[in-house]
């Protein structure tokens, strides 16, 4: 089974851009990477999938590279509304990692 | 769209009852998850359907976990009998297919066994 490995908390203020990296380890030639993000007392939110190279949409950027081994999720100007625990998943495995907390200060 | 709808949103039992969980799905998704998420961890896979057919339940524990799908759109996951491990966030989602879609959540059941 392929295993992803993250940060278990970061720190950040308004304004800045956050960068957050998984490790996947033994991750198949086919896998797709997906990001969530999860409230507390919700389910988890979908932010972002890619395979290789960089992917943009209207809240994040996310950067794999050419070896698939890790992948960065990028939010760039956080708010303290951006305070969640973000998940990278594997699509073949249907797994999520342990998560990383991050928390925005003003 | 209407969202994945689960019920109930908290149950509370002691050990040794039995409890039951539903989830209506997005209409027109095939794809439909059961997640346990315990305190403090991310969401664990118990139980994938495709329509209403099984594609992964190796993480279940089949000794006193069950679920079904019938008729490919509604889900219902069942403890029986819960232990106290069992406490956790319960969590549904569908999607579209099976490989590659992003999963739409519900915002789960909260269980608490005592």
């Amino acid at each position: 089974l392929a295993k992803t490995t993250q940060p278990v908390s970061m720190d950040s203020y308004e304004g800045q851009e956050v960068n957050i990296t998984c490790s996947h380890n033994n991750i198949a030639t086919n896998d797709y990477i997906t990001w969530y993000q999860q409230f507390p007392s919700q389910g988890p939110r979908f932010i972002i999938q890619g395979y290789k190279t960089k992917v943009t949409n209207e809240v994040a950027s996310l950067f794999i590279p050419a070896d698939r081994k890790s992948s960065t999720l990028s939010l760039p100007r956080v708010s303290l509304s951006d305070t969640a625990v973000y998940y990278c998943y594997n699509n073949n495995d249907m797994r999520f990692g342990a998560g990383t907390r991050l928390t925005v200060k003003p | 769209e209407a969202g994945v709808a689960q019920s109930p949103r908290y149950k509370i039992i002691e050990k040794r009852q039995s409890v039951a969980f539903w989830c209506n799905p997005i209409s027109g998704h095939a794809t439909l998850y059961w997640y346990q998420q315990i305190l403090g961890q991310g969401p664990k896979l118990l139980i994938q359907f495709q329509n209403n057919g099984v594609v992964d339940d190796s993480q279940l524990p089949k000794d006193r976990f069950s679920a079904e799908r019938l008729k490919g759109v509604d889900s219902t996951l069942k403890i029986q009998p819960a232990k106290l491990e069992d406490s956790a966030v319960y969590l549904c989602a569908s999607s579209l297919a099976h490989v590659n879609e992003k999963l739409f959540f519900g915002s789960g059941t909260q269980l608490s066994v005592l």
